[in-house]
């Protein structure tokens, strides 16, 4: 158990809905981040922040939203979904900038 | 930019093999970081190790040991006396200084290790 929280752990909805996925990090951890699995992308890494403030964006489509909470839990909202956007959702946590990353259980996103 | 291969799409060796899995990274900056991850198959993506591009030595940890070449750019991962239970995806992953701050990870497309028994 990595300590990094994901809910909810599966999400079956339709095209054009929107949803939210959750995460909460490891007690201590400031930085959080974002990363989709899909079996044709691979691994991608979405957003980051740090401390409540957007740090980095890697393939994050405009669709597509995070924030982090002054409590460091995260939020990652996805809307007019489309078939292509099922995929695995990672969130990992670190202490800092430089240390190793712990990711979470992942939620499952599967769009109809 | 930065990438990493890991040319080994899957590997299938028997129970008590020992096996190497590769990892190629292109960088431009002098420090960065290296990471293994595993991913069993329920999922999750377990931290295994990290290095940094300062620290050349290798490492062992039980029957895990990796092998960091920056004249080669490589940072391979063993497995000595495999074990069912190391059956799972292994990525290779780096870090590079961004802006000071971010430590986005962008990672290889994964190897498949079965182990049989």
């Amino acid at each position: 158990d990595s300590g990094v929280t994901q809910t909810p752990k599966h999400l079956i909805t339709a095209t054009g809905q929107r949803v939210t996925l959750r995460c909460s990090p490891r007690s201590g951890d400031l930085s959080v981040y974002w990363y989709q699995q899909s079996l044709d992308q691979g691994l991608q890494f979405l957003i980051q922040y740090y401390n409540g403030e957007e740090r980095a964006k890697g393939n994050i489509l405009e669709r597509f939203s995070a924030q982090q909470f002054p409590d460091l839990h995260s939020e990652l909202n996805l809307s007019s979904l489309e078939l292509g956007d099922s995929a695995l959702y990672f969130c990992a946590s670190s202490e800092g900038l430089v240390y190793e990353q712990f990711f979470g259980p992942g939620t499952r996103l599967t769009v109809l | 930019a930065q990438k990493v291969t890991q040319a080994q799409t899957e590997i299938s060796v028997v129970e008590k093999e020992d096996v190497t899995l590769d990892c190629v990274y292109e960088t431009r900056d002098t420090t960065y970081y290296l990471f293994w991850y595993k991913q069993p198959p329920s999922g999750e993506l377990v931290f295994l190790i990290r290095r940094n591009s300062f620290d050349e030595q290798n490492e062992i940890s039980g029957r895990y040991s990796w092998n960091f070449q920056k004249s080669t750019s490589s940072f391979n991962f063993t497995i000595t006396a495999s074990q069912v239970v190391d059956s799972a995806v292994y990525f290779c992953a780096l870090s590079e200084p961004f802006s000071g701050s971010a430590r986005q990870l962008t990672f290889g497309s994964g190897t498949q290790l079965t182990v049989l028994p």
